[in-house]
């Protein structure tokens, strides 16, 4: 079965400082992994997703992420946080783009 | 080009009663996943659709059902609710399952169980 660990309920960070949130997964076939974004009374929003190649994952809002599977982690990064970043992120893995098993979530709070 | 949509936004039902979600994929997507939001967690899977049958289910009890109509839009049916149902329903369309295909999902259905 596969599962979802996100590390840290809460993460603060200054704005301009960088964005760190870890994710770390359990899958028994080659995963397909994402990060979500949800913010207050909305739906999720892709901010980036792995399936094949390339392991160094750029998303949307200057997101990366970079899968590293002797880890089974992948942890999602910015640069430079911004006040508009706070939200709660979600990592999630799939089987070959069927359901999605989802972390608990992380929410990020950015200080001015 | 229409996101997906969910109807209503905002629900309040007491237990026992049953009730029935909507939903409306994406433009061009044939496959429905719903799933479950409680409060401080992560989003659970419930079911998903494609072709107007059940592909694949979660750990959901038979209360929970569902429907996909030849519009590819889908329903989610609750019955007998408990308290315990209250929570976001959230539902995701994507292209046909078990391709490289993001699921993209709607605004959700926050529902009240009194």
């Amino acid at each position: 079965a596969q599962s979802v660990t996100q590390l840290g309920s809460h993460v603060s960070v200054s704005e301009g400082a960088l964005v760190l949130l870890r994710c770390n997964y359990s899958s028994s076939v080659p995963p397909y992994l994402f990060w979500y974004v949800q913010y207050p009374n909305q739906g999720l929003q892709l901010l980036l997703k792995y399936t094949t190649g390339a392991t160094l994952v750029k998303g949307i809002n200057g997101f990366e992420a970079e899968f590293k599977k002797s880890e089974t982690s992948f942890h999602l990064t910015k640069p430079s946080a911004h006040m508009s970043d706070a939200a709660e992120y979600f990592c999630a893995v799939s089987e070959r783009g069927n359901k999605l098993v989802f972390g608990a979530g992380t929410i990020l709070r950015v200080k001015s | 080009d229409a996101g997906v949509t969910q109807s209503p936004t905002h629900l309040i039902k007491t237990r026992g009663q049953q009730v029935t979600l909507r939903c409306s994929p994406k433009s061009g997507h044939d496959t429905v996943s719903w799933y479950q939001q409680a409060l401080g967690q992560g989003p659970q899977f419930i079911f998903q659709y494609y072709e107007e049958e059940e592909r694949q289910r979660g750990n959901f009890p038979d209360r929970f059902s569902g429907h996909q109509f030849p519009n590819y839009s889908s329903e989610l049916n609750v019955n007998a609710l408990l308290l315990g149902d209250s929570a976001l329903y959230l539902c995701a369309s994507s292209l046909e399952p078990g391709l490289n295909y993001e699921q993209y999902f709607g605004p959700g259905t926050r529902l009240t169980v009194t």
